[in-house]
C-alpha cells in the first residue's frame, strides 16, 4: 500500500516568509510524528499526534513553529517568519498504534531559507 | 535523557565484505529500530527489534536488551548498501524515537 507522503519535496523560501509543510500518513495510522534532520545528524523530534490530539510538542524549537492534524489524518507543520537556521530536512512518520509501535518515515521536505 | 551511541562513525568496505554496526543505549527501551538512509535521503526501515534476533536476506540484527546494545550485521556487502545506518529507540513514556548519530557506510566496487 501507499507509504507516508510529504509535500512539497523541496521548498526554497526567503527569510521572513511563512511556510507550510504537509504530511499524509499511512492510511489507518493513529500516530503521526514530525522530526527535523540537520545535515550529518540523525532526525530530532519536534512533535507528535494521536488522532487529532497533539500529545507532545516539547521538541518544537520556538513559537514560530506549530503543527496541526485537525481530522486525525493529514498534518501540517507551519513555520512562521522563517530564518536561515530553519533550513533542514523535515521528516514525518506514522505508526499504526501509539507508543512504542514501529514508525514509518516519509521522503521528507528539504527546506532552504535564503 | 537516554543516550544512543553508534559505532563506528564511518566504515569503508570492499564489495563482498561483511560488517557489524553497533548501537549502545543508556537505559531500558520500549523498542529499537534500525534504518538505512540511502544516498537519495530516503529513510528505510530495516528492523523493528526491541529484543532478540531477526534476519532479512543479507542483513540481520540482534538486540540484547538486558545489556543495552544492538548489533546490525551486513554480509556480502554491495555498493547499494552504501549510506547512513541509524539506530533509534523509544524510551520511557515518550512516543517519539531518539536517534543515534549514525554510521556512514561506503562500499567500494
Amino acid at each position: 500500500g501507499a507509504g507516508v507522503s510529504q509535500s512539497p519535496r523541496y521548498k526554497v523560501t526567503k527569510r521572513g516568509q511563512d511556510v507550510a509543510l504537509r504530511c499524509d500518513p499511512i492510511s489507518g495510522h493513529v500516530s503521526l510524528y514530525w522530526y527535523r534532520q540537520a545535515l550529518g545528524q540523525g532526525p530530532e523530534f519536534l512533535t507528535y499526534f494521536n488522532y487529532e490530539a497533539q500529545q507532545d510538542k516539547s521538541g518544537l524549537p520556538n513559537d514560530r513553529f506549530s503543527a496541526e492534524r485537525p481530522e486525525g489524518s493529514i498534518s501540517t507543520l507551519t513555520i512562521q517568519r522563517t530564518e536561515q537556521r530553519d533550513s533542514a530536512m523535515y521528516r514525518c512518520a506514522s505508526s499504526l498504534g501509539g507508543f512504542g509501535d514501529e514508525q514509518y518515515f516519509g521522503p521528507g521536505t528539504r527546506l532552504t531559507v535564503t | 535523557g537516554i543516550q544512543v551511541e553508534q559505532s563506528p562513525p564511518d566504515l569503508i568496505l570492499q564489495e563482498g565484505a561483511n560488517s557489524t554496526l553497533r548501537c549502545n543505549f543508556s537505559d531500558s527501551v520500549n523498542n529499537l529500530q534500525w534504518f538505512h538512509q540511502n544516498p537519495w535521503g530516503q529513510l528505510i526501515n530495516l528492523f523493528y527489534i526491541p529484543s532478540g534476533t531477526k534476519q532479512n536476506g543479507r542483513l540481520s540484527a540482534t538486540t540484547v536488551a538486558t545489556e543495552r546494545y544492538s548489533l546490525l550485521y551486513i554480509s556480502s556487502s554491495q555498493t547499494t548498501d552504501s549510506g547512513v545506518y541509524f539506530c533509534a529507540v523509544n524510551w520511557g513514556s515518550q512516543g517519539n524515537l531518539i536517534f543515534g548519530k549514525g554510521t556512514k557506510l561506503s562500499v567500494k566496487p
